[in-house]
């Protein structure tokens, strides 16, 4: 089966920089997915890492190590409107997430 | 492009009611999802098709849930004898993939939140 562990909440504040860590089981593994959830809203689609090393969107990056079975997702230049879940998810012909990390943006 | 479209937004039902669901994936896309979420947890996995062909059923999912998407277009999700543990948020999604490995990105819509008293 396929497993992922996240943090299960992170606080930070505005201007700062936040690494959220996903670990992950897998048998066959084909990438490392980012969603963002705000409360009340639909996960969206933030970053894929299918290779090791890091991908930056903006002020969104995601790294993967295929041999440590890790990612994380950074987020520099914090604000507000960054409070939000985010959820590390393999694909596996359908997506299977994270239980997902709570970030908390304070002034 | 009009995104995923769900329907209702909201479904109060009594315990052992049936309810069903719709949704109206992005007319591209080819794959369409359903998930279940519950507060403070990541989305649940419930099935998927490719299509009009239901490529897999969570283990998970009792024999009281029933997805259909019969012209490969919208999809209803039918929940029978409805109990108190199926309150929750149900999500739909869709893609454009071409196979298992496939990074497409899944497109939600807003969901259905189901209160079951």
């Amino acid at each position: 089966g396929q497993s992922l562990e996240q943090p299960s909440e992170v606080t930070a504040v505005e201007g700062a920089i936040v690494q959220i860590n996903c670990t992950y089981q897998t048998s066959g593994f084909y990438g490392l997915s980012w969603y963002q959830q705000h409360d009340g809203g639909a996960p969206t689609f933030l970053s894929y890492n299918a290779l090791d090393g890091l991908e930056e969107t903006g002020r969104f990056s995601s790294f993967l190590s295929r041999s440590d079975s890790y990612g994380y997702l950074l987020l520099q230049e914090l604000q507000m409107k960054d409070s939000a879940s985010y959820f590390c998810a393999l694909p596996r012909g359908k997506l299977i997430f994270g239980q997902g990390t709570e970030l908390s943006v304070k002034p | 492009d009009t995104g995923v479209s769900q329907d209702p937004r909201h479904k109060i039902t009594k315990r052992g009611q049936n309810v069903t669901f719709r949704c109206d994936p992005i007319s591209e896309h080819n794959r369409l999802y359903w998930y279940r979420q519950t507060l403070g947890q990541g989305p649940e996995f419930l099935t998927y098709f490719q299509n009009e062909a239901q490529l897999e059923k969570s283990r998970l999912l009792s024999d009281r849930f029933s997805a259909e998407r019969p012209k490969g277009s919208f999809s209803t999700l039918e929940i029978q004898r409805t109990e108190q543990g199926d309150s929750a948020m149900y999500l739909c999604a869709s893609s454009f993939s071409l196979g298992e490995g496939d990074n497409s990105p899944l497109h939600f819509g807003n969901g259905t939140r189901l209160t079951v008293t």
